[in-house]
């Protein structure tokens, strides 16, 4: 069984650019969730793909955006980086009609200069 | 909004100690509640979850956690800590929306001296 993998595994991109995370979830597994781990802290929800839609979405701005591909992989992006978007982004693949368990990838770690 | 608050940050204890780690959380409707393990360079890693059913909910590693509802908690427990116990540790709860998104709490830095 091949767990959740993420890549890059770290990013440095200066403000303003925009910035692609990618997300292959675990076998079985038909959706994705991302969190953004701010140093020191616990992940917070971005949002949510199933079925290659967006469903539901935490209190993040529009500049956030995902889309899932038919296989359930994933992408983040994020457009005009600022500072504080300088954290780990971590994706979890859970399967829908489960126990919604979510399981979690290594993360990305991003730096905004 | 529902939330979750983890009052001790850093904890210190030798090998052998008991292990007691706080979590609350506001929800008032039916939770899902977690606990998550983060090594050091490694993923977050479920360590334990209660759905419903018996309160006292045990884990990996030897962890349980016990459900109080008239408290609002769920807090994580072990006999006795060893030295790879050393992580941080998350509790988490499930969102009752489609998405059932993880709300999590700001976690406690467990070290474990030898």
């Amino acid at each position: 069984e091949t767990g959740v993998t993420q890549s890059p595994t770290h990013l440095i991109k200066t403000r303003g650019q925009q910035v692609t995370l990618r997300c292959s979830s675990q076998s079985g597994h038909n959706t994705v969730s991302w969190y953004q781990q701010a140093l020191g802290q616990g992940p917070q929800f971005i949002f949510q793909y199933y079925r290659e839609e967006e469903n539901g979405r935490g209190n993040f701005p529009p500049r956030f955006s995902g889309l899932q591909f038919p296989n359930y992989s994933s992408e983040l992006n994020v457009n005009a980086l600022e500072l504080d978007d300088s954290a780990l982004y971590l994706c979890a693949s859970s399967s829908r009609g489960q126990t919604y368990e979510q399981y979690f990838g290594p993360g990305t770690r991003l730096t905004v200069t | 909004a529902q939330s979750v608050s983890q009052h001790n940050h850093h904890v210190i204890l030798s090998e052998a100690a008991s292990l007691e780690l706080g979590c609350n959380y506001s929800y008032g409707g039916t939770v899902n509640l977690f606990w998550y393990v983060q090594y050091p360079g490694q993923h977050l890693q479920l360590l334990l979850k209660y759905f419903s059913g018996d309160p006292l909910v045990k884990g990996i590693k030897g962890f349980e956690a016990e459900f109080i509802k008239s408290k609002f908690s769920f807090n994580l427990r072990k006999p006795s800590v060893q030295w790879s116990d050393t992580a941080e540790y998350f509790c988490a709860v499930m969102g009752p929306g489609s998405a059932r998104q993880l709300t999590f709490g700001s976690g406690t830095q467990l070290t474990v001296l030898p």
